[in-house]
């Protein structure tokens, strides 16, 4: 089962505006991650925040956990055309053989309009 | 450049045909692993090998076989698949040994398959 899901689907700002995706997930994680992809391309780590911490940033990202509502925001400030990509948040879950896995949501559609 | 290669980027197959996926990580990791990205699907975890053991088949038809000869090898040959089968099949590797989800994946570009 689907354990992270992203809001919104899709989203289209100006570049230089501010964007703003979530993530929610199910069960109790001991991290949450975003990773980013160009179209028809691999993913791309970008973040991890583990289950203790409440805010984490990285350059122009910054991501917030709030593990009470089981949540998570990525931000991307001041945004440039080349940040149009999918973007997806991962959760780790135990599997059903005993050993955590990472689960993906079905991801936000960003672009980025100059 | 991730330090994960795929090949071949894009396959064309039939139902009857035999191909393989080949994945190539240079980051020294013990844990890889093969998604399949259907379009408006989530990522798809299909197997997991740490330490050159599968410790993880998530429910995957048999048409997929993976192999993982050694820790920076790992291939899924495809037989007599079906046209659902078209899809992004990306591999990733991680450092942790477990094949759990400690830390990052790192992802190849993906092969993308069609199956007519």
């Amino acid at each position: 089962s689907q354990q992270g899901e992203e809001d919104p689907q899709a989203l289209s700002i100006q570049e230089g505006e501010n964007a703003t995706m979530n993530c929610s997930y199910k069960t109790s994680i001991n991290n949450l991650q975003w990773y980013r992809q160009n179209s028809g391309r691999g993913l791309v780590h970008l973040i991890l925040i583990r289950s203790n911490e409440r805010e984490k940033h990285s350059g122009r990202l910054r991501v917030t956990l709030d593990t009470s509502k089981k949540s998570s925001s990525l931000l991307i400030t001041a945004s440039r055309a080349a940040d149009t990509a999918s973007y997806f948040c991962a959760t780790d879950a135990w599997s059903n053989f005993g050993n955590e896995k990472l689960t993906f949501g079905t991801g936000t559609r960003l672009t980025i309009i100059p | 450049e991730t330090g994960v290669t795929q090949t071949p980027r894009h396959l064309v197959m039939g139902m009857t045909n035999k191909k393989s996926l080949k994945c190539e990580q240079h980051l020294g990791h013990n844990a890889m692993y093969w998604y399949k990205q259907s379009a408006k699907k989530p990522l798809e975890l299909m197997f997991v090998y740490s330490l050159e053991e599968r410790v993880e088949n998530n429910s995957v038809p048999s048409r997929f076989s993976p192999e993982c000869p050694n820790s920076s090898h790992l291939f899924l040959h495809l037989h007599t698949l079906q046209p659902e089968d078209s899809a992004l099949y990306l591999c990733a590797s991680s450092q942790d040994p477990s094949g759990g989800a400690f830390g990052e994946l790192f992802f190849g570009e993906g092969s993308r398959l069609t199956v007519l």
